[in-house]
């Protein structure tokens, strides 16, 4: 069974740019969550969708959001790019919602400049 | 804050046996110990997860104390492949599981 599968790999922007980001999960899997990974914060939740809809949020401005698709893929946008916002996007999925054994992708490695 | 406890690094000989101890003593009766590992720049992935009962899969065995407040990951013969940040992590009543700094474990040939 194929894993969850996040592109692009790597990515470069400049302030003030959009990106987006994608994710397909494991083949049945119905929720993805996104995680940001930094070295100063470590790895913090950003949101969780399930069947199309956001049912978790972690601590982070607007400028973060997500969409889920009704095959379960899942995008999520950054706007306003900050050089702060230079991280490892991770994707993870699980079979139902909320706390699960969650499968992560390989990220997305951003690089605001 | 609720959270898990981890030392920060360990070594441990090629071929041996590598003990990765946790404390949770804030985790609640129904809540799980998840241990993940993340090897350099790649995703997180899963090891092994338990509740009560000591657990083993083809990749560890996890023993947790008959109180709940700590656990032990245990690979039972280490390779160079299991160099990597390990996260000892539970939901702590959140509707997700809350990564720490986890320990970094360096095996040695």
């Amino acid at each position: 069974k194929a894993g969850v599968t996040q592109t692009p790999r790597y990515l470069i922007k400049t302030r003030g740019q959009q990106v987006t980001l994608s994710c397909s999960p494991i083949s049945g899997h119905r929720s993805v969550s996104w995680y940001q990974q930094t070295p100063g914060q470590g790895l913090q939740f950003l949101f969780e969708y399930f069947s199309e809809t956001q049912r978790n949020k972690g601590n982070f401005p607007g400028r973060f959001s997500g969409r889920q698709f009704s095959n379960s893929r899942s995008e999520m946008n950054v706007s306003t790019l900050e050089l702060g916002d230079s991280a490892l996007y991770l994707c993870a999925s699980s079979w139902k919602a909320g706390v699960d054994t969650q499968y992560f992708g390989p990220g997305t490695r951003l690089t605001v400049l | 804050d609720a959270k898990t406890t981890q030392p920060p690094s360990m070594d441990c000989a090629e071929g041996r046996a590598a003990n990765l101890p946790c404390n949770h003593s804030t985790i609640s009766g129904n809540e799980y110990v998840y241990w993940y590992r993340q090897i350099h720049s790649q995703g997180p992935q899963y090891i092994i997860h338990g509740l009560k009962n000591n657990e083993t899969n083809e990749m560890a065995s996890l023993i947790i104390t008959e109180d709940r407040k700590s656990s032990t990951l245990i690979l039972p013969h280490a390779t160079l492949r299991d160099t990597a940040v390990y996260y000892c992590i539970s939901n702590f009543g959140n509707e997700k599981l809350t990564f720490g700094t986890g320990t970094r474990l360096t095996i040695i040939p």
